[in-house]
């Protein structure tokens, strides 16, 4: 199993352009999540999904959409980047009925 | 009432000795506390996990205390070596909220050879 896979692992982008973060796991979790980590402030949920089809927001989702057509696949799209989108954001998913998340190995975006 | 406060931000040890980091909540909802770890470039991982009914775990050289009278929480490596060395965040999650957590702003540790 390749667990969480995250693409790209870096990217930079110019104010107002749009992307997609990818995120793919091959452990058939139905909850997916999307963090944000910024220095010295710990992990902050944007958006999470509790199987196909249902998503819903977490603490800090502006700025940001999600969908999740599949099991496997949940990408995170930015729309008009900010500057203050510049972070590390790692998707991570967890299995029905257990607590721990697993986590991929991150994307760090910047912003300029 | 959901934050989760995480100390200290930084610490060194000396390899052989004892860290300790401490994460205190206030939400007494809260049903799960794990501690993850984290190296430079790398997603977090789960490192161990306690729920409120117990007041201490084990595994291995790390051992989490929980005080739930206190709303306190702490982990204890015990015989840190470098290759301790990472970022560790504290957690808290109510199960409600579909396995929401709530994190800790992290420790960064340093253990010296």
């Amino acid at each position: 199993n390749a667990g969480v896979t995250q693409t790209p692992k870096f990217r930079i982008l110019k104010i107002g352009q749009s992307m997609t973060l990818q995120c793919t796991q091959d452990m058939n979790h139905n909850y997916m999540y999307w963090y944000r980590q910024d220095p010295g402030m710990g992990l902050k949920l944007i958006y999470y999904s509790v199987g196909a089809g249902i998503t819903d927001k977490g603490e800090v989702p502006n700025g940001y959409n999600v969908s999740r057509s599949t099991t496997e696949d949940f990408p995170l799209r930015l729309e008009l980047a900010a500057p203050s989108q510049t972070s590390v954001y790692f998707c991570a998913s967890k299995k029905t009925g257990t607590d721990t998340q697993y986590f991929g190995p991150g994307t760090r975006l910047t912003v300029l | 009432q959901q934050q989760v406060k995480q100390s200290p931000q930084s610490l060194i040890v000396q390899k052989g000795g004892i860290s300790i980091i401490n994460c205190a909540y206030e939400n007494t909802a809260f049903d799960y506390f794990p501690w993850y770890q984290q190296f430079p470039g790398k997603g977090p991982a789960l490192l161990i996990a306690i729920r409120p009914d117990v007041s201490e775990k084990k595994e291995g050289r790390f051992t989490i205390s929980f005080n739930k009278s206190a709303k306190q929480f702490s982990l204890h490596i015990m015989d840190s070596q470098p290759g301790d060395s990472a970022t560790y965040f504290c957690a808290a999650m109510i199960k409600d909220s579909n396995y929401q957590l709530i994190w800790g702003a992290g420790t960064k540790l340093i253990i010296k050879p």
